[in-house]
């Protein structure tokens, strides 16, 4: 079946602006995981949405980052005022109920903000 | 907090030859821990997890508490092991999010 899917596949914005980033996770799975990885960085966490659980949203790194999730399916996270330093490959997963270990990535947004 | 250590960024080995990609974390709980690859132009995904114990293409990594390591090892390389390796933790009612190290390009070479 169809793999998590995300859009854009690259953005390219303007320092200050807005950006909105999509992440389509697997049909049926439950968990969805936001993570970043900076220019010689591991991947890091962003944000984590459970089923209809509060989303755990320890890993934003400011108040200019959000992530909502409709429906228990889609998410967007949502950059405001974008900074330099926001430049990264933004990666989504998704994990299945019964194998919450194995999580499954998307191929990612590559953000270049200039 | 939880950090995962991988001290190598590039691995040149060749063909045949055993491999080790070194990976170290500090927590003072019960990790689970994870290696995930990258292969050129594929998504990340998931290698092998220590609880299972198993051999994925050849891979085995065995989980050291006492020296805190969780290092990935294939006795015989192949050109086909190419990629990013990516070692993981995830914490005790963590929710399953994941702690990543920085990752280790493995280059095997004819």
């Amino acid at each position: 079946g169809a793999g998590v899917s995300q859009s854009p596949s690259n953005k390219v914005t303007e320092k200050g602006k807005d950006v909105e980033l999509r992440c389509d996770p697997i049909s049926g799975h439950t968990a969805l995981y936001w993570y970043r990885q900076s220019l010689g960085q591991g991947l890091e966490f962003l944000i984590y949405f459970q089923g209809n659980s509060a989303p755990d949203k320890s890993g934003l790194p400011s108040d200019r980052f959000s992530a909502e999730r409709t429906g228990g399916s889609v998410s967007t996270l949502t950059i405001q005022r974008t900074q330099q330093e926001d430049s990264a490959v933004y990666l989504c997963a998704s994990t299945s109920r019964g194998t919450e270990y194995e999580q499954y990535f998307g191929p990612g947004t590559r953000l270049t903000v200039t | 907090a939880q950090r995962v250590t991988q001290p190598e960024k590039l691995l040149s080995v060749f063909k045949g030859a055993p491999v080790e990609l070194k990976c170290n974390y500090s927590y003072s709980g019960s990790p689970e821990l994870f290696w995930y690859v990258q292969y050129s132009r594929q998504r990340l995904q998931l290698l092998l997890r220590h609880i299972s114990r198993e051999s994925i293409k050849g891979f085995t990594a065995d989980l050291n508490k006492g020296e805190t390591s969780f290092h990935l090892k294939k006795p015989f390389a192949q050109e086909e092991d190419s990629a990013m390796y990516y070692c993981a933790l995830s914490a005790a009612g963590g929710g399953n999010k994941l702690t990543f190290g920085t990752g280790t390009q493995l280059k095997v070479e004819l």
